[in-house]
């Protein structure tokens, strides 16, 4: 079957420290692979996404690379804001069966001045 | 562009009452989701919607729960009647399609809480 695996925070960080959290996934098919970043009171948004092997998604200075050989989407950045203290979401889509989401249990980052 | 839209943002009600949630998906999206979110978790999924029809709601308890989305637009998931186990926060997102390459948007969220 489908599913994420997570890190499990929660993560705390000083200012411009780098940052990873990592994610592997189990999928029958070939997923789609995202981060949502859900700030606190909100709604999930997505982060960034990857739709093949070997894909690197990115977006405001986070990255994550789609390695099927290690089945994982470690989502980094080089240096955390404090505004980036959120909890972050690493989810599979099955290509296969439609557009179904599987979520990771969600790692919680706070970053400190 | 209008995100989607969820109301109300949190409900605070007794056990065995019911309870509606409401969902407005982006303009154009035909495909709308309903997620359930324990504490501590990610969203898992209740139903899912192309256009008017609930095409997977293997995850909905259907013994309490029941949604529609009359006109393909609006949802409407109901409970009835509320249990404590039931207190959590309701998601409500829309896509363009279901090939799997597709963004999913989420609304902000239905915070439940049952007494």
């Amino acid at each position: 079957g489908n599913s994420v695996t997570q890190m499990e925070g929660p993560v705390t960080l000083s200012e411009e420290a780098f940052l990873t959290i990592n994610c592997t996934y189990t999928a029958t098919g070939y997923p789609s692979l995202f981060w949502y970043v859900q700030y606190p009171g909100e709604g999930l948004q997505l982060l960034l996404k990857a739709t093949k092997a070997d894909d690197k998604g990115s977006n405001k200075g986070f990255e994550a690379t789609y390695r099927k050989e290690t089945t994982s989407f470690h989502l980094e950045k080089g240096s955390v804001q404090v505004s980036d203290s959120a909890v972050y979401f690493c989810a599979l889509s099955d290509t296969i069966t439609g557009n179904q989401f599987y979520f990771g249990t969600g790692t919680s980052l706070t970053v400190i001045p | 562009e209008a995100g989607v839209v969820q109301s109300p943002r949190y409900k605070i009600i007794e056990k065995k009452q019911p309870v509606a949630f409401w969902c407005n998906p982006i303009s154009g999206h035909n495909t709308l989701y309903w997620y359930l979110q324990n504490l501590g978790q990610g969203p898992e999924l209740l139903i899912r919607y192309e256009n008017e029809e609930a095409v997977d709601d293997s995850q909905l308890p259907k013994d309490r729960f029941s949604a529609e989305r009359l006109k393909g637009v609006d949802s409407t998931l109901k409970i009835q009647p509320a249990e404590l186990g039931d207190s959590a926060v309701y998601l409500c997102a829309s896509s363009t399609g279901t090939s799997g390459y597709n963004e999913q948007f989420f609304g902000p969220g239905t915070r439940l809480t049952v007494l």
